[in-house]
């Protein structure tokens, strides 16, 4: 079965600083996607960006970004100038390449933004 | 553009009460997905019904029985709540297809006393 770890319960950042939530999880497939889903105070859960493991380059949405590490199954989210908006949970979840939207997602961290 | 609707949004039960969560999507699609939120322990899928008519087991189906009465429809049934049960439950459907895209309902507050 697939793990996935965030090491971080919290992080703190200074508005338009950068901050790094880090990732790592475990499976044996070779194919597979991982997310950042953040979740502010509403309980909304929104996507945040989506890599596909087959793809070398990170992916990036706007001030988001990745640093996907296949061999290290490691997938950080860095969050440049951050904003006030920021501050949520923040998951980071696997899903297998056959599985339908069946994801597993880590435990979560925290994100205060400070002004 | 509702998307995907829960109800109720709150709920307090005693221990030994039954209840169903109601989840519907009007967005035509096939699969549906039934999530707990649980503090540092993340999002873990409960069950799952990849098209109308099917339903399986996810990673903690114990205690909760799910129907998928129709295409819109994926409803989580609690027989009878223990104090684990407390939770925040999540709806979510998916559009099939590459990207598949999971979109979530706005989550129920369930507390068991």
């Amino acid at each position: 079965a697939q793990t996935v770890t965030q090491s971080q319960p919290e992080m703190s950042v200074q508005e338009a600083e950068t901050v790094t939530l880090s990732c790592t999880y475990d499976t044996s497939e070779s194919d597979y996607y991982l997310f950042w889903y953040k979740q502010p105070p509403s309980r909304q859960m929104i996507l945040v960006i989506r890599q596909e493991a087959y793809k070398q380059q990170n992916a990036t949405e706007n001030r988001f970004s990745v640093n996907f590490q296949k061999a290290a199954k490691s997938f950080s989210l860095k969050i440049s100038d951050s904003q006030l908006g920021d501050a949520a949970m923040y998951f980071c979840a696997y899903r297998s390449w056959t599985s339908g939207s069946r994801l597993t997602f880590g435990e979560g961290t925290q994100l205060t933004v400070n002004p | 553009n509702a998307g995907v609707t829960q109800t109720p949004k709150f709920q307090v039960l005693k221990t030994g009460q039954s209840m169903t969560l109601q989840c519907a999507q009007d967005m035509n699609h096939n699969s549906m997905y039934w999530y707990r939120q649980d503090p540092g322990m993340g999002l873990r899928l409960i069950y799952y019904s990849a098209s109308e008519g099917t339903t399986d087991k996810g990673e903690v189906p114990n205690g909760y029985n799910v129907s998928r009465l129709n295409k819109r429809e994926f409803s989580l049934r609690l027989e009878s709540a223990a104090p684990s049960q407390t939770s925040v439950y999540f709806c979510a459907s998916s559009t099939g297809g590459e990207p598949e895209k999971l979109f979530f309902g706005s989550g129920t507050q369930l507390s068991v006393l």
